[in-house]
C-alpha cells in the first residue's frame, strides 16, 4: 500500500520568501514521487518528479524538491516566491511510475504581496 | 495537439439521472485514468485502462462505469447520480511504459441535487 501526507492545508508566504511545501510517503517498494500543481479552474500540470536517478530534482518555475529515504519526505522549495507561483499543490506516489497515482490532499499556496 | 479533452466543463444532474463524462486524448497514450478532485481528500482514481478494451478499478469505482473501445476515447457513465457524486472529475492519460508525463484535462465539474 501508498500513501502521501502533506503537511498543511494552506500555506502563506511573502513574495520573495521562500516556499516550502511538505510532503511525507509510505510505501512498500521504492517509490516515483512527483509534485503537481493546479492553478484555478485548471487540471494538473507535472512540476517535477523522482524516478531513484538524482535525489535532488529539478522542476519547472524554479521548483525543486529532494527525496530524503531516511526522512521518507519528498519537500518542495522554491528560494523566492513569485505572485504567479500561488496555486493548489499536490504530492503523489506511485510504485510503476505515473501509473495508479496515489495523491496528496493538496497545499493551497497563497502569496502576500 | 489538443492534448486530453473532457467535456463538458460543467453539469448539473437531477438525483437518478444517468449521464457519460467524455475524455479524448490524440497523443496514442495507452494509459487513461480517472479521477474525482473533492475539497480536502486531494484525487482518487475512480477507474483505469491499460489499452483498449482493458479497465480496471481504482479506489473509489461504485456507482460508475468505464469502457474503452478505442485508443483515444475514455468515457465515464454515472448510473444513477446520487449527490455523493457532486465533484471535479479529471481524465489523465500518458504512455503505458511509465516514468513519463501524465497529462491532465481541464476538468469537469459535476453537480448533483
Amino acid at each position: 500500500a501508498q500513501s502521501v501526507t502533506q503537511l498543511g492545508s494552506h500555506v502563506s508566504v511573502s513574495e520573495g520568501a521562500l516556499v516550502l511545501l511538505r510532503c511525507n510517503y509510505s510505501s512498500s517498494v521504492p517509490p516515483y514521487l512527483f509534485w503537481y500543481v493546479q492553478y484555478p479552474n485548471q487540471g494538473l500540470q507535472l512540476l517535477l518528479k523522482y524516478t531513484s536517478a538524482a535525489t535532488l530534482v529539478k522542476g519547472i518555475n524554479g521548483f525543486e524538491a529532494e527525496f530524503k529515504k531516511s526522512e521518507t519526505s519528498f519537500h518542495l522549495t522554491k528560494p523566492s516566491a513569485h505572485m504567479s507561483d500561488a496555486a493548489e499543490y499536490f504530492c503523489a506516489v506511485s510504485p510503476f511510475g505515473n501509473e495508479k497515482l496515489t495523491f496528496g490532499t493538496g497545499t493551497r499556496l497563497t502569496i502576500i504581496p | 495537439n489538443a492534448g486530453v479533452t473532457q467535456t463538458p466543463k460543467f453539469q448539473v444532474l437531477k438525483t437518478g439521472q444517468s449521464m457519460t463524462l467524455q475524455c479524448a486524448q490524440d497523443m496514442n497514450h495507452e494509459y487513461m485514468s480517472w479521477y474525482r478532485q473533492d475539497p480536502g481528500m486531494g484525487l482518487r482514481l475512480i477507474h483505469y485502462s491499460v489499452g483498449a478494451g482493458i479497465t480496471d478499478q481504482g479506489e473509489v469505482p461504485n456507482g460508475y462505469n468505464v469502457s474503452r473501445s478505442t485508443t483515444e476515447d475514455f468515457p465515464l457513465r454515472l448510473l444513477s447520480a446520487a449527490p455523493s457524486q457532486t465533484s471535479v472529475y479529471f481524465c489523465a492519460s500518458l504512455p503505458y511504459q511509465g516514468n513519463t508525463e501524465a497529462f491532465f484535462g481541464q476538468g469537469t465539474r459535476l453537480t448533483v441535487v
